[in-house]
């Protein structure tokens, strides 16, 4: 099973801050990786896909990038519905998922 | 617009089997993964295991000697039997699907509780 890692477990910044995700994995993952983000009492939504695609109407402020084992999501300019909690997951059967990012309002 | 709907118990007691069906409204069960994932309470999210509609299915390791999975196209629903279930077992039950790998469509979640 490959594990996910994530950093910071909690981002703390205001409205118009860059934002800087960090996803780790156990072993390559190639370019297989996605982000999600979720905010409480709902369901994550599903926001970069291979590592670098946005998803349909992701909104072009958030963008990802990375390969093998080391992965970034980037939030340009925050905004205020962008505080929420943000998942990476691979695609190796099991998949698994990162424990989450928290990025609030500083 | 696809939607998907959780439904079944709330509360299920301690060594009985949970139950759970998602029903797909909006588009084609057809073509497509279907996947249950869960989430306990303030924390993250954990892959249950999927089911293609021909019915072929992929288990997590560590839960796949109590799930069964099942599908059916004419009602476009898809189901979750969790066997055994102890109180690790209360979360947040989503149902998700995925063209292969991703999941672009979720239901709301329904909570599960075990206890007796």
């Amino acid at each position: 099973e490959i594990v996910l890692t994530q950093s910071p477990a909690t981002l703390s910044l205001s409205p118009g801050e860059r934002a800087t995700l960090s996803c780790r994995a156990s072993q390559s993952v190639s370019s297989y990786l996605a982000w999600y983000q979720q905010k409480p009492g709902q369901a994550p939504r599903l926001l970069i896909y291979d590592a670098s695609n946005r998803a349909t109407g992701i909104p072009a402020r958030f963008s990802g990038s990375g390969s093998g084992t080391d992965f970034t999501l980037t939030i340009s300019s925050l905004e205020p519905e962008d505080f929420a909690v943000y998942y990476c997951q691979q695609r190796s059967i099991p998949f698994t998922f990162g424990p989450g990012t928290k990025v609030d309002i500083k | 617009q696809v939607q998907l709907q959780e439904s079944g118990p709330g509360l299920v007691k301690p060594s009985e089997t949970l139950s759970l069906t998602c029903t797909v409204s909006g588009g084609s069960i057809s073509s497509y993964y279907w996947s249950w994932i869960r989430q306990p309470a303030g924390k993250g999210l954990e892959w249950i295991g999927r089911i293609y509609t021909s019915g072929s299915t992929n288990y997590n390791p560590s839960l796949k000697s109590r799930v069964t999975m099942s599908v059916d196209t004419s009602k476009n629903q898809f189901s979750l039997k969790l066997s055994s279930v102890t109180a690790a077992d209360t979360a947040v039950y989503y149902c998700a699907r995925a063209e292969v790998y991703y999941f672009d469509y979720w239901g709301q979640g329904t909570l599960v509780t075990v206890s007796s």
